[in-house]
């Protein structure tokens, strides 16, 4: 157990719906990054939340955004579903910048 | 391109045999290297990293790494698989000491007993 929690564990979604995922980060974690894994692929970032501001981005479009609370929790929304956004959704936390990341078990979205 | 690259998507060995899982990256400097492990519908375990120093990394579960600037290379290794090392592993590399991880597409690993 790494302590990074998400929520839900799954979810299915209709084309052209809005989801938001949950990541609780691992107590004394200010640092949250996302990361979109599809099938058979490796993790690809999506970006990273530092403090409550968004520290760098991947190459996703803006119908991809975040927000990171003041307990540094932290949410993913994704707007105007496609079905390419099925995916293994994973969240992982660090306590500051170069520092060991911690991952989540991930949430399982699934478009159809 | 920078980019991370696991030349064998699937790999096989028997139980007791030995594993080597390649990895090789292109960037121009050295970055951070990670190997993750990845269970069926988990989320990612980290084996081991390198940061500096000695380029022979030592990890969990009785895994190992060594590092060759020259080849660009970040091999993983263990000298005696188990049926439970059946997994989806990666090899990642943090370039600008951001937490920003990129990952290659993964070795799955299958274990004959």
């Amino acid at each position: 157990e790494t302590g990074v929690t998400q929520s839900p564990t799954h979810l299915i979604k209709t084309r052209g719906q809005q989801v938001t995922l949950r990541c609780s980060s691992q107590s004394g974690h200010n640092t949250v990054s996302w990361y979109q894994q599809a099938l058979g692929q490796g993790p690809q970032f999506i970006f990273q939340y530092y403090r409550e501001e968004e520290n760098g981005r991947g190459n996703f479009p803006p119908r991809f955004s975040g927000l990171q609370f003041p307990n540094y929790s932290s949410e993913l929304n994704v707007n105007a579903l496609e079905l390419d956004d099925s995916a293994l959704y994973l969240c992982a936390s660090s306590s500051q910048v170069n520092t060991e990341a911690f991952f989540g078990q991930g949430t399982r979205l699934t478009v159809v | 391109a920078q980019s991370v690259t696991q030349p064998d998507i699937h790999i096989t060995v028997s139980e007791g045999a030995s594993l080597e899982l390649r990895c090789n990256y292109s960037y121009g400097a050295t970055p951070y290297l990670f190997w993750y492990v990845q269970s069926p519908g988990q989320g990612l375990q980290l084996l081991l990293k390198y940061f500096s120093g000695d380029t022979l990394v030592q990890g969990i579960k009785g895994f190992e790494a060594e590092f060759k600037r020259s080849q660009s290379s970040f091999n993983l290794r263990k000298p005696s698989v188990h049926w439970s090392d059946a997994a989806e592993y990666f090899c990642a590399v943090e370039v600008n000491r951001d937490d920003k991880i990129i990952f290659g597409k993964g070795t799955r690993l299958h274990i004959l007993p």
